[in-house]
């Protein structure tokens, strides 16, 4: 079946502006992450949701980050009034549920570039 | 200190050897552990979990000592393939508030 997809795949973006990333999770996996990952680094946790309950967003870098998902479907991860700092790849993940036993499947990632 | 080390390498091996990477991890209450593999510019995708007894994967073997905080990962017979950067990964399960770590990872090269 289809795996997790994330779009853009690239980003390039002025500092200041506005994002949004959007990942597709797999069908039927009801745990969702966002990581991020500057270059040359490991995975930065961000904020994972669970089923309908609150998500955990202790993550979040800043204020100007914040998250959707609606349902068990379609999660948006928003960045405000980008910075330099910002630019990374950011990788989203699924998972059955949020049993710590579960794999996560990754997407590709969306590259964001800030200028 | 972080809360999963690793060595970030590179480790530069040839071919038909067999290489080791630990992890160590801070959290006492760290339920459950898996090594990733992520190529390239690549998303990182599960190699193995880590049982507590130890397990087995065609040339992969990953150990888990509890006691001393640390995993292991070894692989044998390399090949030119297994090039690629090793995450190590714990999980702090649902104990107040589920929490996964990626250790930033080991590099592998492995040479003809």
């Amino acid at each position: 079946g289809a795996g997790v997809s994330q779009s853009p795949s690239n980003k390039v973006t002025e500092k200041g502006k506005d994002v949004e990333l959007r990942c597709d999770p797999i069908s039927g996996h009801t745990a969702l992450y966002w990581y991020r990952q500057r270059l040359g680094q490991g995975l930065e946790f961000l904020i994972y949701f669970q089923g309908n309950s609150a998500p955990d967003k202790s993550g979040l870098p800043s204020d100007r980050f914040s998250a959707e998902r609606t349902g068990e479907s379609v999660s948006t991860l928003t960045i405000q009034r980008t910075q330099q700092e910002d630019s990374a790849v950011y990788l989203c993940a699924s998972s059955l549920t949020l049993r710590d036993t579960h794999e996560q499947y990754f997407g590709p990632g969306t590259r964001l570039t800030v200028t | 200190r972080k809360e999963v080390e690793q060595d970030p390498g590179p480790f530069n091996v040839p071919e038909g050897a067999t290489v080791a990477f630990n992890c160590t991890y801070s959290n006492s209450a760290s339920q459950s552990f898996f090594w990733y593999r992520q190529d390239c510019r690549k998303e990182p995708k599960l190699l193995m979990s880590v049982y507590s007894s130890g397990n087995e994967d065609g040339r992969f073997t990953a150990q888990l000592n509890r006691a001393s905080q640390y995993i292991s990962l070894l692989i044998r017979d390399s090949k030119l393939s297994d090039s690629a950067t090793y995450l190590c990964v714990v999980n702090l399960g649902n104990t107040g508030g589920f929490k996964t770590i990626f250790g930033a990872g080991t590099r592998l090269f492995v040479k003809a």
